[in-house]
C-alpha cells in the first residue's frame, strides 16, 4: 500500500528563515495531497493541498512544489514565526480512495 | 472549519475495562474517521464510516470496534482495553473525499 516519507523529522530555525520540508510518497495512483499543522496539544490543522494535476500552489507565506515524476512534495514556509512551531505533516489520498496515508511529521521549531 | 468535538478529552482506564470514545460532528458531513497517534508517529486510520448505520475497517482495526448511529455521531469502542492501546486518539470527519476536518484528540491511558 501506499507509504509516505517525510523529512526532515525536525528543524529548528531563527524566527525570519524560510524551511523547506519535504514529503515522498510510493503511489503512482495518488492523486490528493493535503498538509496539516498540529500545535502542541492541539488537533490538526489543515493548511494547504495540492492535485496531481498542479505543479505549485501558494497561500500567504505557504508554497507547496509537486512533482508527478519522482513523487514527492515540498512545502516551503517563508518568514518564519514563533507561531509557526508546530509538527507539519504530508499526507496522500490515492484514486478511488477515501483513505488519507500520512508521514510521520516534521517538528518545526522557530527561535524568537 | 467544521466543528468536530471529542469526549472525554482524557482518559485512564484499566486493562481488560471497555472504553468508549465519542465524536460529534455539526456540519453535516458524510464521511467520519477514527485515528490513533503515536508519540513520534503520524497518524494511523482505525475505522471510518461515509453513512450512518455503517463502518468500515481501516489500517490497524484489530481490538476496536466503532459505531455511526447517526451523521452525526461516531463512537470509538475498546472491549478489552490493553496497554498497547495507550495513544491519543483523533476523530475527523469531510464532506467528500478530500479535506479532512479533526476534532481535538482524546488522551488515553491504559494501566
Amino acid at each position: 500500500g501506499e507509504q509516505v516519507e517525510q523529512l526532515p523529522s525536525s528543524l529548528i530555525v531563527q524566527e525570519g528563515a524560510s524551511v523547506l520540508i519535504n514529503c515522498s510518497y510510493t503511489d503512482s495512483a495518488s492523486v490528493y495531497f493535503p498538509w496539516y499543522k498540529q500545535e502542541p496539544g492541539k488537533r490538526l490543522q489543515f493548511i494547504i493541498d495540492i492535485r496531481s494535476n498542479m505543479e505549485r500552489k501558494q497561500t500567504q507565506r505557504l508554497t507547496l512544489l509537486f512533482d508527478k515524476k519522482t513523487k514527492h512534495l515540498s512545502l516551503h514556509i517563508t518568514a518564519t514565526q514563533p507561531g509557526d512551531s508546530a509538527i507539519y505533516f504530508c499526507s496522500a489520498r490515492s484514486s478511488g480512495s477515501w483513505q488519507l496515508i500520512f508521514g510521520s511529521g516534521t517538528q518545526l521549531t522557530v527561535m524568537p | 472549519e467544521a466543528a468536530v468535538t471529542q469526549s472525554p478529552r482524557s482518559k485512564v482506564a484499566v486493562t481488560g475495562g471497555k472504553v468508549t470514545l465519542s465524536c460529534h460532528q455539526t456540519n453535516n458531513h458524510d464521511y467520519m474517521y477514527w485515528y490513533r497517534q503515536d508519540t513520534g508517529h503520524g497518524l494511523r486510520l482505525i475505522h471510518y464510516s461515509y453513512v450512518a448505520d455503517s463502518t468500515e475497517k481501516g489500517d490497524i482495526p484489530d481490538g476496536y470496534k466503532a459505531s455511526r448511529p447517526s451523521q452525526e455521531n461516531f463512537s470509538l469502542i475498546l472491549e478489552l482495553a490493553s496497554l498497547s492501546q495507550t495513544a491519543v486518539y483523533f476523530c475527523a470527519s469531510s464532506e467528500g473525499v478530500d479535506t479532512q476536518y479533526f476534532g481535538p484528540g482524546t488522551r488515553l491511558l491504559v494501566l
